[in-house]
């Protein structure tokens, strides 16, 4: 079954510190990779998204993510965490072999970082 | 500022009201969504709209029922809703082709008496 993993329901960070939110998905072919952010009160916001290409992946707010096929991970990252970057993080991925409109989301993992 | 605009912000109403959520983007997307999320939980896809009509229905209660009366609009009527619907209701939109983000309005929070 085609399937997303964030294995942490929280991550805590102190401000200034690297931060990592994991990724691990289980689907046949090539998966298109998504990472989205969601502050309180808000929607969904994208972050950054794998294809093809270089495996390290950068977007918004300074993040970036690297993609590791033989792992099927696609960790989040950001080299200095902000107090603002506090939030609910998704992972989401398209099965190549399903529809261009149909998501599989992870749980979902909740980012507190800390002054 | 999001490009997905969704009204109202919130909503009561009651078991036997009829009621209509609203979404606009002019982005010239060609794929609109409507979604429901629980708190702190994944969105789950309800429709999609490809170039206007039906594409997707995630097996969703008719008292749900979508609308889209040109590219840059959807509704969702809600009728008869029961207490269990509840929840912030998002929609989102994308250009349609593989590998596209889906952007999302902020959503209207819904609260079934």
């Amino acid at each position: 079954a085609q399937s997303v993993a964030q294995p942490e329901d929280q991550v805590n960070v102190a401000e200034g510190n690297p931060l990592t939110v994991k990724c691990t998905y289980s689907v046949s072919g090539n998966p298109y990779l998504f990472w989205y952010v969601q502050y309180p009160n808000r929607g969904l916001q994208f972050l950054l998204k794998y294809i093809t290409g270089d495996n390290l992946v950068k977007g918004s707010y300074g993040f970036e993510a690297e993609f590791n096929k033989s792992q099927t991970s696609f960790h989040l990252k950001k080299p200095s965490a902000l107090v603002s970057d506090s939030a609910l993080y998704f992972c989401a991925v398209r099965d190549p072999l399903g529809s261009n409109y149909q998501l599989i989301w992870g749980a979902g993992t909740k980012l507190i970082i800390k002054p | 500022d999001t490009e997905v605009t969704q009204t109202p912000k919130h909503l009561v109403m009651g078991m036997t009201n009829k009621k209509s959520l609203k979404c606009e983007q002019h982005m010239g997307h060609r794929a609109m969504y409507w979604y429901k999320q629980k708190a702190k939980k994944p969105p789950e896809l309800m429709f999609v709209y490809s170039y206007e009509k039906l594409s997707i229905n995630e097996s969703v209660p008719s008292r749900f029922s979508p609308e889209c009366p040109n590219s840059s609009l959807l509704n969702l009527h809600l009728h008869a809703l029961q207490p269990e619907d509840s929840a912030l209701y998002l929609c989102a939109s994308s250009q349609g082709q593989s590998g596209q983000p889906q952007h999302f309005g902020d959503g209207t929070r819904l609260s079934i008496l």
